[in-house]
């Protein structure tokens, strides 16, 4: 079956300090890859997104690369901030309307 | 734009009663899809809902769960009987296609307590 397997948490990074949260997946085919993340208290917001092979999906400085060849898509940014600081969720979607999560990292930016 | 609207936002409920759990979609959103989070888990697909129509609901425990996304109003997750282990954050998300290109938007969800 489809899963998505993601670095355990807890992350905790100085504030400019460089992020990767490792996201790998497993699937038949080739589904699209989605960033949500979850601010305390919140629903999901989608961060970023990339549908096919080799697109790299990029909002609010985070970034993600579908790579096809080691079945990843994980999120990196430059220079985080203490406002990054929430759980972040790497999901799959094959369009059959099912989103398939991973367990989240809980990431904490320290000033 | 108004977005996913849940409510309640959060819900105390003693074992045996029931739980009914609210959600409005997007305006111009036709299909509605619940989640449920553990503590500390991400979240698992319950199921997924056109108008009057479910169309998977492989993610739904097959007693004391319904939803239903009527013709006209909110979609219903409806939990009869609770029991502890239903202790949970429920979320709500729509999209107005059917796909991957179309991204789900996620209500602020509904954080149920069972006594």
């Amino acid at each position: 079956g489809n899963s998505v397997t993601q670095m355990e948490g807890p992350v905790t990074l100085s504030e400019e300090a460089f992020l990767t949260i490792n996201c790998t997946y497993t699937a038949t085919g080739y589904p699209s890859l989605f960033w949500y993340v979850q601010y305390p208290g919140e629903g999901l917001q989608l961060l970023l997104k990339a549908t096919k092979a080799d697109d790299k999906g990029s909002n609010k400085g985070f970034e993600a690369t579908y790579r096809k060849e080691t079945t990843s898509f994980h999120l990196e940014k430059g220079s985080v901030q203490v406002s990054d600081s929430a759980v972040y969720f790497c999901a799959l979607d094959f369009g059959n309307e099912k989103l398939t999560f991973g367990t989240g990292t809980r990431l904490t930016i320290i000033p | 734009n108004a977005g996913v609207m849940q409510n309640p936002r959060h819900l105390v409920r003693r074992r045996g009663q029931e739980a009914r759990l609210r959600c409005s979609p997007m305006k111009g959103h036709s299909h509605v899809y619940w989640y449920r989070q553990l503590p500390e888990e991400g979240l698992k697909f319950m199921v997924y809902l056109q108008k009057e129509n479910i169309i998977d609901e492989s993610g739904m425990p097959k007693e004391r769960f319904s939803a239903e996304f009527p013709k006209e109003g909110p979609s219903i997750l409806r939990i009869q009987q609770v029991v502890r282990g239903d202790s949970a954050a429920y979320f709500c998300a729509s999209s107005p296609l059917r796909g991957g290109n179309q991204p789900q938007h996620f209500g602020d969800g509904t954080r149920l307590s069972i006594l």
